[in-house]
């Protein structure tokens, strides 16, 4: 089945303490993006790749990291979390750029205490 | 970044059509109008997209005002399963390149049974 898989669903952590949220897709996609969703702001792009090796900042990148060392995982790397970083995040991907449709993984919900 | 207007909620019974508004008054000629939805707990889902012409698929119709300054997302017959927060996107395709996917606050259906 055709998905964009995130890992973990859910995560409960203390300021400062880095993790990682993996984001794999099995679709040979090239483009991958990650966003951020938090009450009344609505869906903000943080990180996305056109391709391996490849990776550019979108509207809120601060705080954060990716990197895409192959075409099917674009890990989102927070160094040193803050409780500003708590929020609903969402990782995408689609064929290229300019695809119409792209296709959302299910979410991981971070909470930084 | 051309802007869309969308009501904050709407409601329908279960099986009859819906009638989803948008308005982009200001939308350019190179802007393609895209909707997705999100249901409770998912990630967001592409629904349609058109640039002039009125399209159909399998989930949606698509009617596109002759101005291009509205367009009216159709559901033909809801499902309780259509209950979900449609977002109205305009997204700038240029050669080789298209702007990225830019989510409003959208509009929660609730779908009455």
């Amino acid at each position: 089945e055709a998905q964009v898989t995130q890992n973990p669903r859910y995560l409960i952590t203390v300021t400062g303490k880095k993790l990682t949220v993996t984001c794999s897709q099995n679709m040979n996609h090239e483009y991958m993006s990650w966003y951020r969703q938090d009450p009344g702001l609505g869906l903000r792009q943080i990180y996305y790749s056109m391709n391996v090796e490849v990776t550019d900042k979108g509207d809120v990148p601060e705080g954060y990291k990716v990197s895409r060392k192959e075409k099917r995982n674009f890990p989102l790397i927070l160094e040193s979390p803050s409780p500003n970083q708590t929020s609903l995040y969402f990782c995408a991907s689609s064929l290229t750029q300019v695809s119409y449709e792209q296709y959302f993984g299910p979410g991981t919900r971070l909470t930084v205490t | 970044d051309a802007k869309t207007t969308q009501p904050n909620s709407m409601e329908s019974n279960e099986e009859e059509p819906v009638h989803l508004p948008c308005n982009h008054s200001t939308i350019s000629g190179t802007d393609y109008i895209h909707w997705y939805r999100q249901l409770p707990s998912q990630g967001p889902e592409y629904v349609i997209h058109g640039l002039t012409s009125n399209v159909n698929n399998r989930m949606a119709s698509l009617a596109i005002a002759e101005d291009r300054k509205s367009s009216t997302l159709i559901l033909h017959r809801a499902t309780l399963r259509d209950a979900a927060v449609y977002y109205c996107i305009l997204r700038e395709h240029a050669s080789g390149s298209a702007r990225q996917l830019t989510f409003g606050s959208g509009t929660q259906l609730t779908v009455l049974p």
